[in-house]
């Protein structure tokens, strides 16, 4: 059974500072993995979609990566800004004749100014 | 281009009641999932729509049904609510089944009492 774990729970940092976020998976053979932003009672974002053929992601300050063999991926944000205050969740497409995402429980990411 | 709608925003109900959640896809998609998200959790798959029918189920009861329309669209119904249902209720949307990248609505909060 697939289940996605996510550590640090909360993450709080001054403004400009580099983060990472980390998302671990119990079983190596995924489909795909994407990374979202959700803000206080609101819907979730996609921010980064990465197949399992592939290593990594960028999108602006954004770069996540992906190492299937070891069940890892890591979000990393460049230069953070209070406006990166958000839960950070990542999800597992487990394989490709599911719909299924298995989500972790999420990073919760304060910015302070 | 319209993403991902959902109606209501908010519903109260009481225990024993039923409920309809509404949700209209992202343009060009056909594929519709629903999520359960509670309080400090990551979302939970519920099932999946595709071509007006359910094609996979996450692990919840019978009283949690659905519905696809020709126009894509889905509903999703609660019977027998249960204090422990209220959640925020998320709709995804894909341009295919199974496979593609998964956009959400803003969900729908339901709070029972």
């Amino acid at each position: 059974k697939q289940e996605v774990t996510q550590i640090p729970a909360a993450l709080s940092v001054p403004e400009g500072e580099n983060l990472v976020l980390n998302c671990s998976f119990t079983d190596s053979a995924i489909y795909n993995l994407q990374w979202f932003r959700q803000d206080p009672g609101k819907g979730l974002t996609s921010l980064l979609l990465i197949q399992s053929s592939q290593r990594e992601q960028t999108s602006g300050r954004l770069n996540a990566s992906l190492d299937k063999s070891s069940g890892r991926s890591t979000l990393y944000i460049a230069a953070s800004q209070p406006g990166d205050s958000a839960t950070y969740l990542c999800a597992v497409h487990g394989s490709s004749n599911t719909g299924k995402l298995i989500f972790g429980q999420g990073t919760t990411l304060q910015v302070k100014p | 281009d319209a993403g991902v709608t959902q109606s209501p925003t908010h519903l109260i109900k009481t225990r024993g009641q039923q409920v309809t959640l509404r949700c209209s896809p992202k343009s060009g998609h056909d594929t519709v999932s629903w999520y359960q998200q509670a309080l400090g959790q990551g979302p939970q798959f519920i099932f999946q729509y595709y071509e007006e029918e359910e094609r996979q189920r996450g692990n919840f009861p019978d009283r949690f049904s659905g519905h696809q329309f020709p126009n894509y669209s889905s509903e999703l119904n609660v019977n027998a609510l249960l204090l422990g249902d209220s959640a925020l209720y998320l709709c995804a949307s894909s341009p295919e089944l199974y496979l593609g990248e998964q956009y959400f609505g803003p969900g729908t909060r339901l709070t029972v009492t």
